[in-house]
């Protein structure tokens, strides 16, 4: 019974396409996550949500809006897809506010930008 | 602008020894430290953390040192086992704000 669940968790695409990555959890967190993890294994945190609200968005492209349909719900959608937008991106829970030791993440998915 | 570095990329252990594993940081406000274990395919789990206030925490075969005059914080698993076969991320926060994680390092336990 996954905690915290992405699809797809591999995306391969096109540059200049629109693409979608969903993500749930079911263990009735109020805080989710977006991190990305580039070529150099680095994860940075791009987008916390709490209560549907956005609460840290870090310095990340226009062309990257997350959406948090409710509070077990935090997608990602991105347009116009650039090669530099090849990542694994990690989706994440955690019980309370914007915290440290309780964030629980998903398995991944892989971008691949062609 | 690397915050948290960990410039050990892999770590070869023969199974049953100690593994250090070393992280170094630049930002003398973070306050919260913490070690995340990710398996292949997986995302990362919470392993171990330590508060600013501390210099030491254990848990079980886990233990992390804090050095805050060096910067500098270390985790220790004693003794290592081949299911410990990990990526180990350090990561920091300041007042339980966004973690900054490393870059990572591979731990390789051999039988």
């Amino acid at each position: 019974d996954t905690a915290v669940s992405q699809t797809p968790k591999y995306l391969v695409t096109q540059m200049g396409n629109d693409k979608s990555i969903k993500c749930e959890q079911n263990l009735g967190h109020d805080t989710m996550y977006w991190y990305k993890q580039d070529s150099k294994k680095f994860l940075k945190i791009m987008f916390s949500y709490n209560n549907k609200e956005l609460i840290i968005n870090e310095t990340v492209p226009n062309r990257f809006s997350p959406k948090s349909p409710d509070k077990a719900h935090l997608n990602l959608h991105i347009n116009s897809l650039e090669l530099g937008d090849s990542a694994v991106y990690f989706c994440a829970s955690s019980p309370y506010g914007v915290s440290t030791d309780t964030q629980y993440f998903g398995p991944g998915t892989r971008l691949t930008v062609l | 602008d690397q915050q948290v570095k960990q410039n050990s990329p892999s770590l070869s252990v023969q199974e049953g020894r100690i593994s250090i594993l070393n992280c170094d940081y630049t930002n003398s406000m973070f306050d919260y430290f913490l070690w995340y274990k990710k398996y292949p395919a997986e995302g990362p789990t919470f392993l171990i953390s330590i508060s600013s206030i501390k210099d030491k925490n254990e848990d079980g075969r886990f233990t992390v040192f804090l050095n805050k005059s060096a910067k500098h914080l270390s985790l220790h698993i004693v003794p290592s086992q081949p299911g410990d076969s990990a990526v180990y991320f350090c990561a920091a926060s300041v007042g339980g704000n966004k973690l900054v994680f490393g870059a990572g390092t591979i731990l390789r336990v051999k039988s």
